[in-house]
């Protein structure tokens, strides 16, 4: 398995608090991607990264922000959570890019009550 | 015009047949397909991919045909077995942006 770590695996936090979430790699890749998985809605990507303080959003990505100091830690935060938010994020890390293999992380069930 | 769109929703299919997903795009822009397969409780994992310039892609049982001029490509599972039982995600990308389908919830009957 690609070396991909994320934490916490499991959240509950109230609306309004401010929550992130944490990707570790140790692959060395230069992309690394945010998704929330939700039902019916399939995999939607939210942010990604090229490179170190390099990022860009992706289709859903009102409400979060991203930052990478380190190649290995992509950070998603959630300024301030809504239950809308409810979901399961995954970060996903590729070597040359969305063209090629992305190898997904174990996910993080996020509960905003 | 950045959708992808895939079909059935679940599908369930006898142990020894065929499993067959479909998908259409809209953005004749799109550089590569892949298809991710994804076990309850775990992160998607690639599982083929192709590129337009390529009408077949075969490996071991699972091939992707691909249509350029209707747009379409669809993933076929030959000999589907248990083990088989995931939701599959068909996906297009281009640029650096990467857009998945709604997902397919395969049940093989053993």
């Amino acid at each position: 398995d690609a070396g991909i770590t994320q934490s916490p695996r499991h959240k509950v936090t109230e609306t309004g608090t401010p929550v992130t979430l944490r990707c570790h790699q140790t692959e060395n890749h230069r992309y690394m991607y945010w998704y929330r998985q939700d039902p019916g809605h399939g995999l939607r990507l939210i942010h990604y990264s090229y490179g170190v303080k390099d990022t860009d959003k992706g289709e859903v990505s009102d409400g979060y922000s991203v930052s990478r100091s380190k190649t290995e830690d992509f950070l998603l935060t959630l300024e301030s959570a809504t239950s809308s938010q409810t979901s399961v994020y995954f970060c996903a890390i590729s070597e040359l890019g969305t063209d090629n293999e992305q190898f997904f992380g174990p996910g993080t069930r996020l509960t905003v009550l | 015009q950045q959708q992808v769109k895939q079909s059935p929703q679940s599908l369930i299919v006898q142990k020894g047949g065929i499993s067959i997903i479909n998908c259409a795009y809209e953005n004749t822009a799109f550089d590569y397909f892949p298809w991710y397969q994804q076990f309850p409780g775990k992160g998607p994992a690639l599982l083929i991919a192709i590129r337009p310039d390529v009408s077949e892609k075969k490996e071991g049982r699972f091939t992707i045909s691909f249509n350029k001029s209707a747009k379409q490509f669809s993933l076929h599972i030959m000999d589907s077995q248990p083990g088989d039982s995931a939701t599959y995600f068909c996906a297009a990308t281009l640029d650096d942006k990467i857009i998945f389908g709604k997902g397919t919830r395969l049940h093989i009957l053993p």
